[in-house]
């Protein structure tokens, strides 16, 4: 039971280009999130979704865009990479909405 | 979702008990109150919750007051390992698709520092 896990661990990307990240869970969640979060701050909340096939938007989706194919998986893609998207990007799942949350390790970008 | 207020920083001699308080004072009676920990460039930790009775796990022990507007995680014998920012998060009942689901679950929380 390896919970939630993330790839890559650490990517650089220049200005312009694009990535995807990955989010896998194996507890049989319904519910995942995307969060961001910045150097000595806390997390802010991307993108959620709510069922396979279901995405909605968080508080700050812009630049983001989402997908949930299958139920275990939640993909963050950035279509065209900002300096201003370098953060730490933590997926997390629940069983129900909003409650207690695992969490991934996370991913670490840079955007040069 | 209530709004959340806790302190920037404590500090707690190892072994001591570390008690971490928050308000949250327009808390909402369908709402929970959830502590989470980010121990340093790991991704956060639930510790505890509870609605109106105070609650304990082999983690640590939430408090609520009477009234429900503030409350105080205890960690009763606080280690070396124990240092991280504490979130405390205040959050609809379950399958209640809060108005403001789409909002931030996580201010900016206290970082607590055992020292030996």
């Amino acid at each position: 039971n390896a919970g939630v896990t993330q790839t890559p661990k650490f990517r650089v990307l220049k200005t312009g280009q694009s990535m995807t990240l990955l989010c896998a869970q194996d507890m049989n969640h319904e519910y995942m999130y995307w969060y961001r979060q910045d150097p000595g701050m806390g997390l802010r909340l991307i993108h959620y979704s709510v069922g396979e096939g279901t995405t909605a938007k968080g508080e700050v989706p812009d630049g983001y865009n989402v997908s949930r194919l299958k139920k275990q998986n939640f993909l963050l893609g950035l279509e065209s990479a900002a300096p201003s998207q370098t953060s730490v990007y933590f997926c997390a799942s629940s069983y129900e909405f909003q409650e207690t949350q695992y969490f991934g390790p996370g991913t670490r970008l840079l955007v040069l | 979702d209530a709004k959340t207020t806790q302190p920037p920083s404590m500090d707690c001699a190892e072994g001591r008990a570390a008690n971490l308080p928050c308000n949250h004072s327009t808390i909402s009676g369908n709402e929970y109150v959830y502590w989470y920990r980010q121990i340093h460039s790991q991704g956060p930790q639930y510790i505890i919750h509870g609605l109106k009775n105070n609650e304990t796990n082999e983690m640590a022990s939430l408090i609520i007051t009477e009234d429900r507007k503030s409350s105080t995680l205890i960690l009763p014998h606080a280690t070396l390992r124990d240092t991280a920012v504490y979130y405390c998060i205040v959050r609809v009942a379950s399958g209640v698709l809060s108005t403001n689901a789409g909002k931030s679950t996580f201010g900016d929380g206290t970082t607590l520092t055992v020292k030996p």
